[in-house]
């Protein structure tokens, strides 16, 4: 089966260095989100790219997060500099459009010292 | 906006019975699709069920039903012969038919299944 990859699955860093997740969406999709999960707020949405371009990253912290897509096999997640309410588990998610499902990476358990 | 909502935060069901989770919706669209997805302890979030809004017969996954009920924008989840497998957190989502397929996430059920 096709599956989204997320690296790394865990990652412990201290606070202010660059912290930098990639996802490799399912062949063939082309939208491509960004989740944050936390028990205090649940599923975030960060971003949204359509074919490559940024639809929505209105629920992203603009003045330390980036969300991009060099091409169709990798979209990237930076923070910089990062904070300990950074903490939470990130997840990728890829689909095609007009109601089909999105499909989950198994997600990036980031740790900010 | 649309809104998603799942009342129940937290649900236990014996092994081998009947559970239903609810989830209601606040939209103004005529069509769209709505999903229920699963999260284990393992954190991967597995699509569970999916639902056409056009669509008036309820889907149906193996143990896996909806009661779908489109004037009262309501999309329950009902999980018959409960298994220990089941235990996890669902989440239901809302997604409209002309955005692409960004969804709109509830905030969850955790569901335990007691031996």
């Amino acid at each position: 089966d096709a599956r989204v990859t997320q690296t790394p699955r865990h990652k412990v860093t201290e606070m202010g260095q660059e912290v930098t997740m990639r996802c490799q969406p399912i062949l063939g999709h082309n939208t491509v989100f960004w989740y944050r999960q936390t028990m205090m707020q649940g599923l975030e949405l960060l971003a949204y790219f359509r074919n490559r371009a940024p639809l929505d990253d209105s629920g992203m912290p603009k003045d330390r997060f980036s969300a991009e897509m060099p091409d169709a096999t990798l979209a990237t997640l930076k923070i910089q500099p990062s904070e300990p309410r950074d903490s939470a588990v990130y997840f990728c998610a890829s689909g095609l459009t007009r109601g089909q499902p999105q499909h989950f990476g198994d997600g990036t358990r980031l740790s900010i010292l | 906006a649309q809104t998603v909502t799942q009342s129940q935060p937290e649900m236990s069901v014996q092994e081998a019975e009947t559970v239903t989770l609810s989830c209601t919706y606040d939209t103004s669209e005529n069509n769209y699709y709505l999903f229920w997805y699963k999260q284990p302890p393992s954190r991967q979030m597995i699509l569970v069920i999916r639902q056409e809004a056009y669509k008036q017969q309820n889907a149906t996954e193996n143990r896996f039903s909806v009661n779908f009920q489109k004037a009262a924008k309501s999309f329950s989840l009902k999980i018959s012969d409960s298994q220990l497998g089941d235990t996890a957190m669902y989440f239901c989502a809302f997604m409209k038919q002309d955005t692409g397929n960004q969804f709109y996430f509830g905030t969850g059920t955790s569901l335990t299944v007691i031996p």
